[in-house]
């Protein structure tokens, strides 16, 4: 059964302290591997895909990598604006999308 | 370009009630998918249409449906509501277009529909 676990459950940093976070996954056929940012209620909010063993995408402060059983999301010198729960998700080719349970981020000025 | 939205944000419900929740996605977009969203279970998948048709299906009764008009527009009805059915409820819109053509599966969400049954 396609699997996606994330880690870890909850981190906190201090502002400018750069850290990963992670998410492994198995899955039958990996269509795509999605990273989201999630506000306290709100809808998550598209971050990257990534399609392929070796593949990066960057965006501000955020840069996410993928292997072919995990990926990081690696977040440098984090500002409080920052905190958020980061989310992972896996397509398979059959369309099948599964989360993680997501990584609770916090910021400390 | 507008968003996902999704209506009403609000919605209280007694046990035994239906509720229809509607999602109007990014213009251009066929593929509108569901999800369900609770403290304990973090977001599951519900179901997914693409072009008027259901084209997949988390693992949930036969008491949560949907469909999907024309417009690409969809609305998702829970029918006998029980209390675990609270929960955020979210939708998210993609091109949905051929397996090759890659960003064709990025979803877009929209804000949800919380939904409380007492």
């Amino acid at each position: 059964e396609d699997q996606v676990t994330q880690s870890p459950e909850a981190l906190r940093l201090q502002e400018g302290e750069s850290s990963s976070l992670n998410c492994s996954y198995t899955v039958s056929g990996l269509r795509g591997l999605f990273w989201y940012r999630q506000d306290p209620g709100k809808g998550p909010e598209f971050l990257f895909t990534l399609y392929s063993a070796g593949e990066e995408k960057e965006k501000e402060r955020l840069k996410a990598t993928l292997t072919k059983k995990e990926s990081f999301l690696h977040i440098t010198a984090p500002k409080p604006e920052d905190s958020a729960t980061y989310l992972c998700a896996v397509q398979a080719w059959n369309n099948d999308m599964r989360f993680g349970a997501g990584t609770r981020l916090t910021v400390k000025p | 370009k507008a968003g996902v939205t999704q209506t009403p944000r609000y919605l209280i419900k007694t046990r035994g009630q239906q509720v229809t929740l509607s999602c109007s996605p990014i213009s251009g977009h066929r593929s509108v998918s569901w999800y369900q969203q609770t403290p304990g279970q973090g977001l599951q998948f519900l179901f997914e249409y693409f072009s008027e048709t259901q084209r997949n299906k988390g693992n949930f009764p036969g008491r949560f449906s949907g469909r999907q008009f024309s417009n690409s527009r969809s609305e998702m009805n829970v029918s006998t509501l029980e209390l675990g059915d609270s929960a955020l409820y979210l939708c998210a819109s993609s091109l949905g277009g051929s397996r090759t053509q890659r960003g064709a599966y990025e979803q877009y969400f929209g804000p949800g529909t919380r939904l409380t049954v007492t």
